[in-house]
Parts: C-alpha cells; structure tokens; sequence
C-alpha cells in the first residue's frame, strides 16, 4: 500500500524565518515520483515540484529547497526567508509505477507566515 | 497559456437540485480527473477519465455522475446535492503514461455551497 504522512498539521513562523515542512512517504514500487503542491487561500492547487526515486539529488529553486532521502523514506521541503505569500496548505504526493494514473495525498500542512 | 479551467468558480445549489460543474483544458492531456475537497481535508478522488474510460473510486457515491464529451471538457454532475456535498470541487489533467510519472495539473476549483 502506499501513504503520504505528514506530521505537521499547521505551522507558524514569522516572516523571514527558514521553515521545513515534513513529508514522509512508503511505497513497495521500485519506481515512484513524489510531488509538493501549493494550496494558497483561494484554493488552487499549485504544482511545485517532482521527483523521481532514482534522483536523490536535492533541488533548489529561489528560496525553495527539496531534500530527498531514500534511506530515511523522506522529501522535505524547505522555504529560506519565508514571506507572507508563502501562507498556504502544502500537501505532499507520492505516485509510483502500479498507481497508474494516481497520485496519494499527504494530509496537508497548513503554513502561517505572520508579518 | 495552456491551463485548465473551471466553471463557475463559486455554485450555490438548493438541497436535492441537481447542479453540474464544468472543465476544460487546452493541454491536450488525455486524463481528467475530479477531486472533492473539504475543510482542512486532502483533495479525495471521485473518478477519472482515461480518453473515454471512465474509472470510478470505490467509495465514490452514486450521486455524482460525470461526462467527458470530449478531449478537452469534463463534467461532473451531481444528481441530488445533499448538505454534505458541500465542498470544493477541483478538476485536474495530466497526461496518461500510465506508469505513475506525470503531473497533475489543476484547475482553480469550484466551491459549492448547498442551502
């Protein structure tokens, strides 16, 4: 079976501080991506990222860093000098070679970036 | 720009009246999918389509039905709207390898509030 766990519900930083958000995932496919969407207030879900499980090299993008690390089943996200716009619901996913066309959804971690 | 949209952004239904929703995307992607989300909830998965083949979630009642009258719009309709169908309703496209590796790409979703 496969599942999306993230332990952190909500999270409160002020802005400008580093903040990383916990994904965790588990899967039996040898081949699986997993993704990090961005769910601000108005509901879009936004694609951020995807990986695939034989690139554990980490990503960087702005003051977005993923770091993917097979031996621990984790891809954390991390936000350098977080911003007010950063406010969001961050949700994690993990599909693999017999979901098909799927994707599983972490529940979600919910960002407050207080000014 | 290539997006997936949906209509209306916001629906108000009465208890029992049936309401359709609508998406359309100009990615050309073979799959279409259509999420229920509530409150502080993960999107859940009410079908999709692959091309023309419909595939329903197990646990998808029987109240919501949906069309693909075409590559490029979906719909999904829900027969008798009851109070617990209120939700956001977001579509997504990706396009269909079949082994877990594409993205999804989602529409601005569309909030329905049932009276």
């Amino acid at each position: 079976a496969q599942k999306v766990t993230q332990a952190q519900t909500e999270i409160s930083v002020v802005e400008k501080e580093d903040v990383t958000l916990d994904c965790v995932y588990e899967t039996r496919d040898t081949t699986y991506y997993l993704f990090w969407y961005k769910q601000p207030p108005s509901g879009e879900l936004v694609f951020l990222i995807r990986r695939n499980s034989f690139d554990e090299q980490n990503e960087i993008s702005g003051r977005y860093s993923w770091n993917f690390q097979k031996s621990t089943s984790s891809f954390n996200f991390t936000i350098t000098a977080s911003q007010v716009v950063d406010s969001a619901v961050y949700f994690c996913a993990l599909s693999g070679e017999t979901s098909y066309d799927k994707v599983i959804f972490g529940p979600g971690t919910s960002l407050s970036v207080i000014p | 720009d290539a997006m997936v949209i949906q209509n209306p952004r916001y629906q108000v239904t009465q208890f029992g009246k049936p309401v359709t929703l609508s998406c359309s995307q100009t990615l050309n992607h073979n799959v279409m999918y259509w999420y229920q989300q509530k409150s502080s909830q993960a999107p859940k998965l009410l079908f999709h389509y692959y091309d023309k083949d419909f595939n329903n979630e197990a646990d998808t009642p029987d109240n919501f039905q949906s069309r693909r009258p075409n590559t490029s719009f979906c719909f999904l309709d829900i027969r008798s709207p009851g109070l617990g169908d209120a939700a956001m309703y977001l579509c997504a496209t990706s396009r269909g390898s079949g082994r877990g590796t594409d993205t999804q790409y989602f529409g601005p979703g569309t909030r329905l509030t049932v009276l």
